[in-house]
């Protein structure tokens, strides 16, 4: 079993739309979690870090389950430039595990 | 300010060549990390320093990959023998630790440089 999972999609939302992703993590010890941001052929940029107690910013909430040990994260009135891989990372000490991704279309 | 850069952006290689790809990290920064990425997948962890001290190389696939920061500022990750299998995007990200135990850093990632073997 991979360390972190997130289904791959794709999810084709259509503009406005709520979308969903979920991750979930084997690893106990996992003291930090993140969403990261992917667009095609370019590097990950930090979208949030998920707090125990959830996080939202604009349109986008993050919450954290460590009992079931698993991450959301929410898009609300997606927009067309929020079409990307969405990348779920884990982090105990200074190791960081990415999840697969999960590829969003935003479609108009 | 400068963000991560890395060179070459992209590199071709014959089978069996060796390459050298080099990381510059944010000014400063004492944490860097390297990653592999292939096709469709997320980020793999190949290797991390903190200053010009090698602290976890347990992601590298091989003994013909091998990374080295001697100043603690560049950093440059060399692939002996290079295989077909190596083609990917190479990764490096920095980070500045916080000295807070309770923060984790954030890591600033480079453009990357896409491999191909052939």
């Amino acid at each position: 079993r991979k360390e972190v999972e997130q289904d791959p999609g794709p999810f084709n939302v259509p503009e406005g739309a709520t979308v969903a992703f979920n991750c979930t993590y084997s690893n106990s010890a996992s003291q930090s979690f993140f969403w990261y941001r992917q667009d095609c052929r370019k590097e990950p940029k930090l979208l949030m870090s998920v707090y125990s107690s959830g996080n939202e910013d604009g349109r986008f909430t993050a919450q954290l389950n460590r009992a079931s040990q698993y991450i959301s994260l929410l898009i609300r009135d997606s927009k067309l430039s929020d079409s990307a891989t969405y990348l779920c990372v884990v982090n105990y000490g200074q190791n960081f595990v990415f999840g697969p991704g999960t590829r969003l279309s935003v479609l108009p | 300010g400068a963000g991560v850069s890395q060179s070459p952006r992209y590199k071709v290689a014959k089978r069996g060549q060796d390459v050298a790809l080099r990381c510059d990290p944010i000014s400063g920064h004492v944490s860097l990390f390297w990653y592999q990425q292939a096709l469709g997948q997320g980020p793999e962890f190949l290797t991390y320093f903190q200053n010009e001290a090698q602290l976890d190389k347990s992601g590298l696939p091989s003994d013909r990959f091998f990374a080295e920061r001697p100043e603690g500022s560049v950093s440059t990750l060399k692939i002996q023998r290079t295989q077909q299998e190596d083609s990917a995007v190479y990764l490096c990200a920095s980070s500045l630790p916080s000295k807070r135990l309770a923060d984790t850093d954030t890591q600033y990632f480079g453009p990357g440089t896409r491999l191909t073997v052939l």
